[in-house]
């Protein structure tokens, strides 16, 4: 059983389109993140989710909407794609009171043309 | 500044040898976690060890070790008999805070080759 999966794991679309990633997580964990990698390997938050409430917002384009409608799915809303969103985007989940590890989905490759 | 800084964009070690991968940190909280990731090919990430700041023994997970130098706030990864698969990005990471619902600091990341 996959603990965090997300889909689609890859994404091909033109400029200015807008698509959704989904996440789910069986784990249990009360909190959910996501991250983009970019080119450059470079891993940075972009928001956070505690039991369904926004907790981290980073300095991300409004056109990123975050969902998440229990605390098991948070999924990543991206309005008029531009060049520069394309990176590899990872889902991940944590326990509240645990070491803070994080456990990760297998990545979301989003390549916008 | 940095929270988390990898000095090593890539490195080489031959197959059986141990090899070092480095990582500084900055952080002026008492408390907070390092963890070290790899991320092969494949794009997964997977997690390997984890250092709790009032930890006092160096942590280890089989052929991982970390270690923690908290003056010099280092928090090296030590892998020991270096295996082909061992070929990957690894990644540095730390925690700030107590545990809770913290986001992790990644460092920009080492790749490693493994030379048979």
């Amino acid at each position: 059983d996959t603990a965090v999966s997300q889909t689609p794991k890859y994404l091909v679309t033109q400029m200015g389109n807008d698509k959704s990633i989904k996440c789910e997580q069986n784990l249990g964990h009360d909190t959910m993140y996501w991250y983009k990698q970019d080119s450059k390997k470079f891993l940075k938050i972009m928001f956070s989710y505690n039991n369904k409430e926004l907790i981290i917002n980073e300095t991300v384009p409004n056109r990123f909407s975050p969902k998440s409608p229990d605390k098991a799915h948070l999924n990543l809303h991206i309005n008029s794609l531009e060049l520069g969103d394309s990176a590899v985007y990872f889902c991940a989940s944590s326990k509240m009171g645990d070491t803070g590890e994080l456990f990760f989905g297998e990545g979301s490759r989003l390549t916008v043309l | 500044a940095q929270k988390i800084t990898q000095t090593q964009p890539g490195m080489f070690v031959q197959e059986k040898e141990a090899v070092t991968l480095d990582c500084t940190y900055d952080t002026s909280d008492q408390s907070y976690g390092l963890f070290w990731y790899k991320q092969p090919s494949s794009g997964e990430m997977i997690f390997l060890i984890y250092q709790g700041s009032y930890d006092e023994q160096n942590a280890t997970e089989g052929r991982y070790s970390l270690n923690f130098q908290k003056a010099r706030k280092s928090a090296n990864l030590v892998i020991s008999a270096s295996q082909l698969g061992d070929s990957a990005m690894y990644f540095c990471a730390m925690r700030e805070g107590q545990t809770g619902a913290n986001n992790l600091f990644f460092g920009t990341g080492t790749r490693l080759t493994v030379i048979p």
